[in-house]
């Protein structure tokens, strides 16, 4: 069965500029997260899709916003690029989103912002 | 407000030594789930095991047991036999029933030396 993937791996983009990151569930998963990671503040949470509904967010500004397709596949938006949003983003997939189901991670795309 | 503690940034042992690494939650939520998950350098998150709060044993998978003490509000993890391979970030992470959303504590950093 393949694993949470995330396209693109790399990506540099310019303070000012958008980005599309994409995330593919595991098979069967329609439950899908997404984590920011910095040095400095750690592993936050932005948001989680189920069944193309936003159930949950966290405390981020609206630049940056989220999607969730009928197929389960996700995509983050970051609009307006700072030099802050320099970060690995990572994508997490589970079943159903019950607080018991495991989430499985992608490898992460990282963002370099100049 | 819930909150995960990690108070050792980086941990050193031998190949083969068992480690413990420590992590402390605050949360008056009183059904919860723990996790451990393992990053290497890739940007992987890797799940290693899992304990609810209402689970009477604590919980196992291979190498890795959590020791997991309810009233003192504590979910450490145990590698036994420490293997070069497990050089690598530890984060351990608290989610809600009914939520998605993991929150992550600052992480170890752990090296495994021959």
């Amino acid at each position: 069965k393949a694993g949470v993937t995330q396209t693109p791996r790399y990506l540099i983009k310019t303070r000012g500029q958008q980005v599309t990151l994409s995330c593919s569930p595991i098979s069967g998963h329609r439950s899908v997260s997404w984590y920011q990671q910095t040095p400095g503040q750690g592993l936050q949470f932005l948001f989680e899709y189920f069944s193309e509904t936003q159930r949950n967010k966290g405390n981020f500004p609206g630049r940056f916003s989220g999607r969730q397709f009928s197929n389960s596949r996700s995509e983050m938006n970051v609009s307006t690029l700072e030099l802050g949003d320099s970060a690995l983003y990572l994508c997490a997939s589970s079943v159903s989103g019950r607080a018991r189901d495991e989430q499985f991670f992608g490898p992460g795309t990282r963002l370099t912002v100049l | 407000a819930q909150k995960i503690t990690q108070t050792q940034p980086g941990m050193f042992v031998q190949e083969k030594e068992a480690v413990t690494l420590d992590c402390t939650y605050d949360t008056s939520d009183p059904s919860y789930g723990l996790f451990w998950y393992k990053q290497p350098s890739s940007g992987e998150m890797i799940f290693l095991i899992y304990q609810g709060s209402y689970d009477q044993q604590n919980a196992t998978e291979g190498r890795y047991s959590l020791n997991f003490q309810k009233a003192r509000k504590s979910a450490n993890l145990v590698i036994s036999a420490s293997q070069l391979g497990d050089s690598a970030m530890y984060f351990c992470a608290m989610r809600f029933a009914g939520f998605q959303k993991l929150v992550f504590g600052t992480g170890t950093r752990l090296l495994v030396s021959p």
